[in-house]
């Protein structure tokens, strides 16, 4: 079974700060993928961005990038230039790659707060 | 496209009770997920479908909760009778293909 740890409860940064969230997961899996939803208040979970285990190049959407340490099974998201609307809830999560079950395992998030 | 559609958006009942939930996925999704966001914690997987046969329910609390997916297409899950503990926030999500997921914007379950 995989697990998923955030250990950041909550982050408040000033408007166009950058900020990292950080994540580190547990797996015997080698193939797999990572992924960081944002959840606003209107609970809808929202794709930030995903990475390929098997893909050394750390994935790049806009203003957000991370940095995947498959050795240290750390994935950290960083958002450049933040924006108010970048306030909300983070979930880091996991999934195996392969046949079958495909459902994500997701840490327990990270509430972050974009100041004005 | 129309995304998942998820009713009703709250829900309240007494403990004991039973309750439904629906949803609608995105047309031509094969797969379609229901899960479980508990207050403070991120979403857990209850089940899986793969278009109307069930790919995995292993942390579905069988013995009070139930879902199908008639035709392939929309998807039910119950709860009976509920629990206290059964307060949560039950997001459905669909997709056509692997890691291509469509979240709904979920139901909010309080049990009194």
């Amino acid at each position: 079974a995989q697990t998923v740890t955030q250990s950041q409860p909550e982050m408040s940064v000033q408007e166009a700060e950058t900020v990292t969230l950080s994540c580190t997961y547990d797996t015997s899996e080698s193939n797999y993928y990572l992924f960081w939803y944002k959840q606003p208040p209107s609970r809808q979970m929202i794709l930030v961005i995903r990475q390929e285990a098997y893909k050394q190049q750390n994935a790049t959407e806009n203003r957000f990038s991370v940095n995947f340490q498959k050795a240290a099974k750390s994935f950290s998201l960083k958002i450049s230039d933040s924006q108010l609307g970048d306030t909300a809830m983070y979930f880091c999560a996991f999934m195996k790659r392969g046949g079958g079950a495909d459902g994500l395992t997701f840490g327990k998030g990270t509430h972050l707060i974009i100041q004005p | 496209e129309a995304g998942v559609a998820q009713s009703p958006r709250y829900k309240i009942i007494e403990k004991r009770q039973s309750v439904a939930f629906w949803c609608n996925p995105i047309s031509g999704h094969a797969t379609l997920y229901w899960y479980q966001q508990i207050l403070g914690q991120g979403p857990k997987l209850l089940i899986q479908f793969q278009n109307n046969g069930v790919v995995d329910d292993s942390q579905l609390p069988k013995d009070r909760f139930s879902a199908e997916r008639l035709k392939g297409v929309d998807s039910t899950l119950k709860i009976q009778p509920a629990k206290l503990e059964d307060s949560a926030v039950y997001l459905c999500a669909s997709s056509p293909y692997r890691y291509g997921y469509t979240f709904g914007s979920g139901t909010r379950l309080t049990v009194v």
